[in-house]
């Protein structure tokens, strides 16, 4: 498996449903990141969990790590059929200079949310 | 403020040809990162900029791409003799002062690449 891979690759749910997408990874990281692509479009960064932190809310969402199993997931609640796009996680590793910049992509869940 | 801008949106270009694609980062931010996303994939990283420099370019192909990101102007991707499997859409980030622990690089829409 790559390095934040998603699961599942595809979830679709009905308007008003909770929408629960996990990611995992192989190396020890800074920070993971979740960022929405709609359609044809560029990515929108949606929220940064850092390595010491283990879970952080951001309007609907919700993103928990855990890093002794190396996963994260991004609960979106009461979801609205505007919230149907990928989801990405972007993970980034501290490299030998002591600095992260290279963001590592999975392949993403596609999100169908029916109204 | 305006975001991360990149033109063209969509190009197109016939085996052999060059590709230009640029990349203006947002305001005050004076590092770029290039990425490429093929079909039904994530994002993989090509290349890291600050001005006048590479200072990454560990996940760009050895041959026919380059990139640069002068003092003045916008950053550019330039791929040269085109081949199908450049077919992609390659998106461009930027980001403020490089920081050790944190690091949210902000993407523009991407250009479309189709080669034809």
């Amino acid at each position: 498996s790559q390095q934040g891979e998603e699961d599942p690759q595809a979830l679709s749910i009905q308007e008003g449903e909770n929408a629960t997408m996990n990611c995992s990874y192989k190396t020890s990281i800074n920070n993971l990141q979740w960022y929405r692509q709609n359609s044809g479009r560029g990515l929108v960064h949606l929220i940064l969990i850092r390595s010491n932190e283990r879970e952080k809310h951001s309007g609907r969402l919700r993103v928990t790590l855990d890093t002794s199993k190396k996963s994260s997931s991004l609960l979106i609640t009461a979801s609205r059929a505007a919230d149907t796009a990928s989801y990405f996680c972007a993970t980034d590793a501290e490299n030998s200079g002591g600095s992260n910049y290279k963001l590592t992509f999975g392949k993403g869940t596609l999100l169908t949310v029916n109204p | 403020n305006a975001g991360v801008m990149q033109n063209p949106r969509h190009l197109v270009r016939r085996r052999g040809q060059e590709a230009r694609l640029r990349c203006s980062p947002m305001k005050g931010h004076s590092h770029v990162y290039w990425y490429r996303q093929l079909p039904e994939e994530g994002l993989k990283f090509m290349v890291y900029l600050q001005k006048e420099n590479i200072i990454d370019e560990s996940g760009m192909p050895k041959e026919r791409f380059s990139a640069e990101f002068p003092k003045e102007g916008p950053s550019i991707l330039r791929i040269q003799q085109v081949v199908r499997g450049d077919s992609a859409a390659y998106f461009c980030a930027s980001s403020p002062a490089r920081s050790a622990s944190y690091n949210e690089q902000f993407f523009g829409p991407g250009t479309r690449l189709t080669v034809l």
